[in-house]
């Protein structure tokens, strides 16, 4: 079964770090883009950032630049999202995706909020 | 900045067709921006339902088809039933940036 599965969410004060993971299975890893939407409450989907099949290309939303970094690790098919200097309007259900122009498997996500 | 437009709602009765729409307040939606329709349901997380315009994710029943539509996307729910009623999100990927934008969603009432 095609799954992918995130986790690492939490609370965390404002200026503050997390780092998000996504395990996958099922399918090849390697041969998927990978990307990070994020839902905050009552709000709906933004992308935030993708990841080429080799990790060489990376794109971000505007408001997370600079900030986030997303990676993967083929060896271990998994994703990652590094968040720093986290601010409120960055509260959000942040959902990994396997993506293949759009064709997108979703995990259930993860919650992270930003509050002191 | 582009910003994808989808109607705030809709209704339709059950078994009833209802078509909505996703365009661009700039500009039109082309096939190479590979438009895509996601269904979430409150709690859970999105379903992919069409991706590449007109081609139906996984699993995903015949009644719900992808289009074009004049200069938008469009998607097409035919005999709609209860269960269908959710949050419809379209999606696109804009390949000069490797973004993928959302649009707002259309609310989805079915009664």
């Amino acid at each position: 079964e095609v799954q992918v599965v995130e986790s690492g969410g939490g609370l965390v004060q404002p200026g503050g770090s997390l780092r998000l993971s996504c395990a996958a299975s099922g399918f090849m890893f390697n041969n998927y883009w990978m990307t990070w939407v994020r839902q905050a409450p009552g709000k709906g989907l933004e992308w935030v950032a993708n990841i080429k099949k080799d990790g060489s290309e990376k794109y971000y939303v505007d408001s997370v630049k600079g900030r986030f970094t997303i990676s993967r690790d083929n060896a271990k098919n998994s994703l990652y999202l590094e968040m720093n200097s986290l601010r409120a309007e960055d509260t959000a259900v942040y959902f990994c995706a396997r993506s293949h122009y759009g064709d997108n498997v979703w995990g259930q996500g993860t919650t992270v909020t930003v509050s002191s | 900045q582009t910003v994808v437009t989808q109607e705030p709602s809709f209704s339709v009765s059950p078994g009833g067709t209802v078509t909505l729409t996703c365009g661009l307040t700039s500009g039109s939606v082309y096939t190479t921006y590979y438009p895509a329709w996601y269904q979430q349901t409150p709690g859970q997380a999105p379903r992919t339902l069409i991706y590449n315009t007109n081609i139906r994710s996984s699993g995903v029943p015949d009644r719900f088809s992808g289009s074009m539509l004049g200069s938008k996307a469009a998607l097409t729910i035919t005999g709609a039933q209860a269960d269908d009623e959710s949050d419809y999100y379209c999606g696109m990927l804009f390949m000069d940036d490797g973004k993928w934008v959302f649009g707002g969603g259309t609310k989805l009432t079915v009664l």
